[in-house]
């Protein structure tokens, strides 16, 4: 079983869908972090969050350390947010010492 | 620079051959991440450089790949005698390690070996 696992792997939406992507892991963390990838590579940090939630934008992000669960919320969708969103933890003082979930693929159709 | 960039952008090598790659942090990033992404494994830790400190060589696969990072600034990922399960892409990040220790991607070095 992988440390961080996310759901699902697949998601397709229409535009103005408000949509959320689940992330569960099972080790102990002091950051997590939600990462977007476009197509072509380039990875973006969206949010860094070790409790509580975090908002920018559309895009919201939650945290339930207890629980161990992660969401990524977008609302109102759009075709430019068609990518591949990503989960990742960090342990210790080392924040960029990344253990990946498999990511989710998301489309979203006009 | 403003971002993290990173040298080449593609790289064909023969198998056999070594090759490195260059990241150049963002100016005053203390900490400086190499990862992978490769096709069947997703995203991976390779190396950690923090400061003077001596690197977390952790997630390296095997002693054919080697990093350094000359006056805590531009790192070079080294992968000697490539073999064509290395054809990934190379993916470097550097942050800070007060305030907001976010990281952030360069661009990556697709590397393929044929």
């Amino acid at each position: 079983k992988n440390e961080v696992e996310q759901s699902p792997q697949n998601l397709t939406a229409q535009e103005g869908e408000f949509i959320t992507i689940n992330c569960s892991y099972s080790v102990g963390i002091s950051a997590l972090h939600w990462l977007q990838q476009h197509p072509g590579g380039g990875i973006v940090s969206l949010f860094m969050l070790s409790s509580g939630k975090k908002k920018h934008g559309r895009l919201i992000a939650t945290i339930n350390i207890q629980e161990k669960h992660s969401s990524l919320h977008i609302t109102a969708s759009h075709p430019r947010d068609s990518a591949v969103y990503i989960c990742a933890v960090s342990g210790g003082t080392s924040y960029g010492k990344l253990t990946f979930g498999q990511g989710t693929i998301l489309t979203v159709h006009p | 620079g403003a971002g993290v960039s990173q040298s080449p952008s593609n790289k064909v090598t023969e198998k056999g051959k070594d090759v490195e790659l260059r990241c150049d942090p963002i100016s005053g990033h203390t900490a400086l991440y190499w990862y992978r992404q490769s096709l069947g494994q997703g995203l991976e830790f390779l190396i950690y450089f923090q400061g003077n400190s001596a690197p977390d060589k952790s997630g390296l696969p095997s002693d054919r790949f080697s990093a350094e990072r000359t006056g805590g600034s531009v790192s070079t990922l080294t992968i000697q005698r490539t073999q064509q399960e290395d054809s990934a892409v190379y993916l470097c990040a550097s942050s800070r390690t007060r305030g907001s220790p976010e990281a952030f991607f360069g661009q990556g070095t697709r590397l393929t070996v044929v």
